[in-house]
């Protein structure tokens, strides 16, 4: 069954630097976003993609954070600069056009020390 | 705004028992639609069930049922024959129709005792 890959599985930085997460959503999709979800909370949209731009993006998705789809099968998150309260896990989701169900990856572990 | 309330933090129950997991949400909106995803120690957020606001026939899948009260704004989870590999965290969301966010309940610890 096709799924949602996400590299790598956790990633250490270090405060200021820059990161970039991974995802390679299912093939046939059209439509990504990112999600994030600090240790203990919920889960909290931070952007939706298609047709190679934003389509919607939270108050949490400042000029920090950029996406990208560089080419036809990854799509990624740039953070500049991060910040100690950037630490959470990162998801990626996915979907196609019909059913409206997102594919969730099994997410990126974000450390910033 | 949409919210997704889910007031019960943890809960857990003997193997083969039936579970009811609870969710209310609010929304100004008639079309949407609602899920239940599973977040097991893995991490990983599965899908478990989707209902569309416009049916009144209650989604199911196996063992997973939904009880779908438009009209409360209630969306409850129920589990049948309960096994182990159902120990997760469980997540109700909601996402309006023509909308791509994803809103997310604080959800529910699930524990299954053998």
């Amino acid at each position: 069954e096709p799924e949602v890959t996400q590299t790598p599985s956790h990633q250490v930085t270090q405060m200021g630097q820059e990161v970039i997460l991974r995802c390679v959503p299912i093939s046939n999709h059209l439509y990504f976003y990112w999600y994030r979800q600090i240790l203990g909370q919920k889960v909290e949209f931070l952007v939706s993609f298609y047709n190679n731009e934003i389509s919607e993006k939270s108050e949490i998705f400042d000029d920090q954070f950029s996406v990208e789809r560089p080419d036809g099968s990854n799509f990624t998150l740039k953070i500049r600069s991060t910040k100690l309260e950037d630490s959470a896990m990162y998801f990626c989701a996915s979907r196609g056009g019909a059913k409206n169900i997102q594919y969730f990856g099994a997410g990126t572990r974000l450390s910033v020390l | 705004a949409q919210t997704v309330t889910q007031s019960q933090p943890e809960m857990s129950v003997q193997e083969a028992e039936t579970v009811t997991l609870s969710c209310t949400y609010d929304t100004s909106e008639n079309n949407y639609y609602l899920f239940w995803y599973k977040q097991p120690p893995s991490r990983q957020m599965i899908l478990v069930i989707r209902q569309e606001a416009y049916k009144q026939q209650n989604a199911t899948e196996n063992r997973f049922s939904v009880n779908f009260q438009k009209a409360a704004k209630s969306f409850s989870l129920k589990i049948s024959d309960s096994q182990l590999g159902d120990t997760a965290m469980y997540f109700c969301a909601f996402i309006n129709f023509g909308n791509e966010k994803l809103t997310f309940g604080t959800g529910t610890r699930l524990t299954i005792i053998p």
